[in-house]
């Protein structure tokens, strides 16, 4: 079966550096989306990787390794803001997106 | 404001009604999504309909029933939902079924009494 891992829940502190780890199981890969979603909102796009490295945007950073089955979202300088559930998903190889549970982010001052 | 519109925004319906939730997307997508959303689970694939013709139904149970009148609207109808059909239901849209950077409503937070 597809899968799709990344922990339930994390604790982190203002204007530090957080990593969320997301690991996949999937029939085919086209690429891995990183999406953001605060409570009661819509979730919003972050990150799209295809290609193995590090992609970075502005306080936001995603990096893949096809080989592994992993990839990681690395959130820097912290702010209460960055409070929500992040969701990890898997596009597989007939195009169709396999989602993680989600990994919920508490920020504390 | 994602150009993703879902209303209503809360529901509460007993299992003998009948209701709708309404989907309109503003970006120019020709592909329409709903996705059922479950406290600490995944989100659950619907329905999908690309250029208003539905591509995929994932074993969805027939008390949902989705309606596609054009690209840029999307419905959900539901008759005689039971409790655990109670969740945030989302619409998303992309500009095509393979160029998945989907774009999300805020959902329907849907409560069966």
């Amino acid at each position: 079966g597809q899968n799709i891992d990344q922990p339930t829940e994390m604790t982190a502190t203002e204007g530090a550096i957080v990593q969320i780890n997301c690991t996949y199981q999937t029939s085919g890969f086209n690429g891995l989306f990183w999406y953001q979603q605060h409570a009661g909102e819509a979730p919003t796009f972050l990150s799209y990787n295809v290609l193995d490295g590090l992609e970075e945007k502005g306080r936001f950073s995603s990096f893949l390794s096809r080989s592994k089955g992993y990839s990681y979202l690395l959130l820097k300088e912290l702010q209460m803001k960055d409070s929500a559930s992040y969701l990890c998903a898997v596009l597989d190889s007939n195009y169709q997106l396999i989602w993680g549970a989600g990994t919920k982010l508490i920020i504390k001052p | 404001e994602t150009g993703v519109t879902q209303t209503p925004r809360h529901l509460v319906m007993g299992m003998t009604n009948k209701k709708s939730l309404k989907c309109e997307q503003h970006l120019g997508h020709n592909a329409m999504y709903w996705y059922k959303q479950s406290a600490k689970k995944p989100l659950e694939l619907m329905f999908v309909y690309n250029f208003k013709e539905q591509t995929e139904n994932n074993s969805v149970p027939s008390r949902f029933s989705p309606e596609c009148p054009n690209s840029s609207h999307l419905f959900l109808h539901l008759h005689t939902l039971q409790p655990e059909d109670s969740a945030l239901y989302l619409c998303a849209s992309s500009r095509e079924r393979e160029v998945n950077i989907q774009y999300f409503g805020a959902g329907t937070r849907l409560s069966v009494l």
